[in-house]
């Protein structure tokens, strides 16, 4: 597609429930991120892959969290046994490593996100 | 672990007026970034600057990276109501895993009354 397209847009959770956030990046796209925004701040690194291979997931709060990407496209992030702190937009971004070698730096293509209520 | 200090948090300004928001770190940044997000949508690049003191001008936004690469500016000329939203900077480093990370600031809400 021509964009970064997540769903769902807006989850309702319960506390304790497992979820799973998914992100469709931009065709052809080798590099994609995750990252969590709560109210008022800016977005937070959770983790990095490059095709399918997780090179970084150092941003990852706890070990509930998982990212997995198995065919290099899709990727998905499930959040396990949700507690209120993990209310927040998780936004997922891609890039091309075309793009990082024409400017010097990772040209991110955000999604709209995804919105995590816990109640 | 990199901060970005960005000010001012909050900007309510009348239409045509000038601005300038800040980007401050003491860590060093092989590039800088400024996005700009609205309520309900994912942030959108507006410029990367990569040299110690580059000026990049957008329109009537001019952007500049400080000559040590650790602060940065945006400055709006005239100001607009579209000109409203979350402006984010962003540092990027060599994460060593492969990857540059960025690391984002608090961002800047900015608000053009017209």
């Amino acid at each position: 597609g021509a964009g970064v397209s997540q769903s769902p847009r807006y989850k309702v959770a319960k506390r304790g429930q497992d979820v799973a956030l998914r992100c469709d990046p931009i065709s052809g796209h080798v590099s994609l991120f995750w990252y969590q925004q709560a109210l008022g701040q800016g977005p937070e690194f959770l983790t990095y892959f490059q095709n399918e291979a997780q090179l970084d997931k150092s941003g990852l709060p706890s070990d509930r969290f998982f990212a997995e990407r198995p065919e290099g496209s899709v990727s998905t992030l499930k959040i396990q046994r949700t507690q209120q702190e993990d209310s927040a937009v998780y936004l997922c971004a891609s890039s091309s490593l075309r793009d990082r070698r024409a400017s010097g730096a990772n040209v991110l293509t955000f999604g709209a996100g995804s919105r995590l209520t816990v109640l | 672990t990199q901060l970005l200090e960005q000010s001012p948090q909050f900007l309510s300004i009348q239409e045509g007026e000038n601005l300038t928001v800040y980007c401050n770190s003491s860590s060093v940044f092989s590039s800088l970034q400024w996005y700009r997000q609205e309520p309900g949508e994912g942030p959108v690049l507006l410029v990367t600057v990569v040299t110690g003191g580059e000026v990049k001008k957008l329109k009537r936004l001019t952007f500049q990276f400080g000559d040590a690469r650790k602060d940065s500016s945006l400055h709006i000329t005239a100001a607009q109501p579209g000109d409203t939203g979350l402006y984010l900077c962003a540092g990027s480093t060599y994460s060593g895993a492969g990857s540059y990370q960025l690391t984002f600031g608090k961002g800047t809400k900015l608000s053009v009354i017209p």
